[in-house]
């Protein structure tokens, strides 16, 4: 059973650069979600997916940032017009929905995408 | 509003002592999950332990175990006999709505 993996693990831009992360969940899991975390803080949610379906967006995800899952594969995250702001590590999680209720199930983690925009 | 509290930034303990991280939090749902995430510097965040809260029987993964008291919104963490690879970040994490709801985390550091 590989785990979530995440590519590139590092990413070093200019400032107005756009930047594109790739997360490839594990297999059978149909939920992903992405966060973001800055140094010596908890992770953030930025959005979440069941399936292809973008379900939830975060107040912090501005018009600059859009992700997408075509055919509830892996998913990608694209910043446009990178600013030094969005310097921090990007992580992305996936888990398999059991039953007809709600979020119980374990989220587990890549390793995470970790941009500095210079 | 869910939230999660870790009061302790920081904690040292003597390899192969005993160490208790704690961690609060705030909802008014009756039925949820709780989790604690370790994640070792420049490492992914793995899973450590999950509690769910309509279990009154605490949680135990070989070394570690929490003490839940619902009523308290209270979970803390006990790593018992502190190993060298124990050393990380600890979050305390609660399963919101859709996202997991996080604490600012515990730096642990364990003294050879």
């Amino acid at each position: 059973d590989t785990g979530v993996s995440q590519n590139p693990r590092h990413k070093i831009t200019k400032r107005g650069q756009n930047v594109t992360f790739r997360c490839d969940p594990i297999s059978e899991h149909n939920r992903l979600y992405w966060y973001r975390q800055t140094l010596g803080q908890g992770p953030e949610f930025l959005t979440y997916f069941q399936n292809e379906a973008q379900l939830e967006k975060s107040r912090l995800l501005s018009d600059r940032f859009s992700a997408e899952r075509p055919k509830g594969s892996f998913s990608t995250l694209e910043i446009q017009r990178t600013e030094q702001g969005d310097s921090a590590m990007y992580l992305c999680a996936s888990s398999q929905k059991t039953g007809t209720g709600g979020y119980q199930e374990t989220q587990y983690f890549g390793p995470g995408t970790r941009l500095l925009v210079l | 509003a869910q939230t999660v509290t870790q009061s302790q930034p920081e904690m040292s303990v003597q390899e192969a002592e005993t160490v208790t991280l704690s961690c609060t939090y705030d909802t008014s749902e009756s039925d949820y999950y709780l989790f604690w995430y370790k994640q070792p510097p420049s490492r992914q965040m793995i899973l450590v332990i999950r509690q769910e809260a309509y279990k009154q029987q605490n949680a135990t993964e070989n070394r570690f175990s929490v003490n839940f008291q619902k009523a308290a919104k209270s979970f803390s963490l006990k790593i018992s006999d502190s190993q060298l690879g124990d050393a990380a970040m600890y979050f305390c994490a609660y399963n919101g709505v859709y996202q997991l709801i996080w604490g600012a985390g515990t730096k642990l550091i364990i003294k050879p």
